[in-house]
């Protein structure tokens, strides 16, 4: 199937640091979605991408569509302990009917 | 507006018994799914409703059947637990092609 690598797998950083995070994959997606995931919950919607090179922001998170369709990334400006959780990037195949997820990676605040 | 409810949350079977996953949406959304999530990875799809009356396999099946009962209801059964279905199973629905997925909060899975 296909595959979706997401990097880094944990981060632990200061707050009030901006994150970064990626997801590249060996096919084409036609949507790509950021999730997070807090502890004993499912996965919450951050960020929708549907076009290519598409950059879209919700309050301090900004997310990208990279140009080929194959990748994606995720800025955190101005982390704060609440951050804290598990970020997933889930790409959407053509025909519209199965989202494959990345590892995730997991986020940690330091007051 | 309770969004997407699972039942049970918590479950321990012994290798061989069978139970069925209920997860109900309240959203009206066309579409609906059923994922499993290991421990460090991110979700895989088992089955999908894609509309009323319809299943479809997902990415990892095998072990598992699906039924659309109504608009509202998917449910996820297994026949026969074996360990390696260990995990938390995440129910999800969304509206319509291109809509966001709207996630249930997991029903964790031990197989012993």
């Amino acid at each position: 199937g296909q595959q979706l690598n997401q990097s880094p797998q944990s981060m632990f950083i200061q707050e009030g640091e901006d994150v970064s995070m990626n997801c590249t994959s060996s096919s084409i997606f036609n949507t790509w979605l950021w999730y997070k995931q807090d502890p004993g919950e499912g996965p919450v919607l951050l960020i929708a991408l549907y076009k290519a090179g598409e950059l879209t922001s919700n309050g301090r998170l900004t997310a990208q569509f990279g140009t080929t369709r194959k990748d994606s990334f995720l800025n955190i400006s101005a982390s704060i302990p609440s951050d804290v959780g598990i970020y997933f990037c889930a790409g959407e195949n053509n025909a519209g009917n199965m989202l494959t997820f990345g590892g995730g990676t997991r986020l940690m605040v330091k007051p | 507006n309770a969004g997407v409810t699972q039942t049970p949350k918590f479950q321990v079977l012994k290798t061989g018994q069978s139970m069925t996953l209920q997860c109900a949406q309240d959203m009206n959304h066309n579409s609906m799914y059923w994922y499993r999530q290991d421990p460090g990875m991110g979700l895989r799809l088992i089955y999908y409703s894609a509309s009323e009356g319809t299943t479809d396999k997902g990415e990892v099946p095998n072990g598992y059947n699906v039924s659309r009962l109504n608009k509202r209801e998917f449910s996820l059964r297994l026949e026969s637990a074996a360990p390696s279905q260990t995990s938390v199973y995440f129910c999800a629905s969304r509206a319509y092609r291109n809509g966001g997925y709207t996630f249930g909060s997991g029903t964790r899975l031990t197989v012993v």
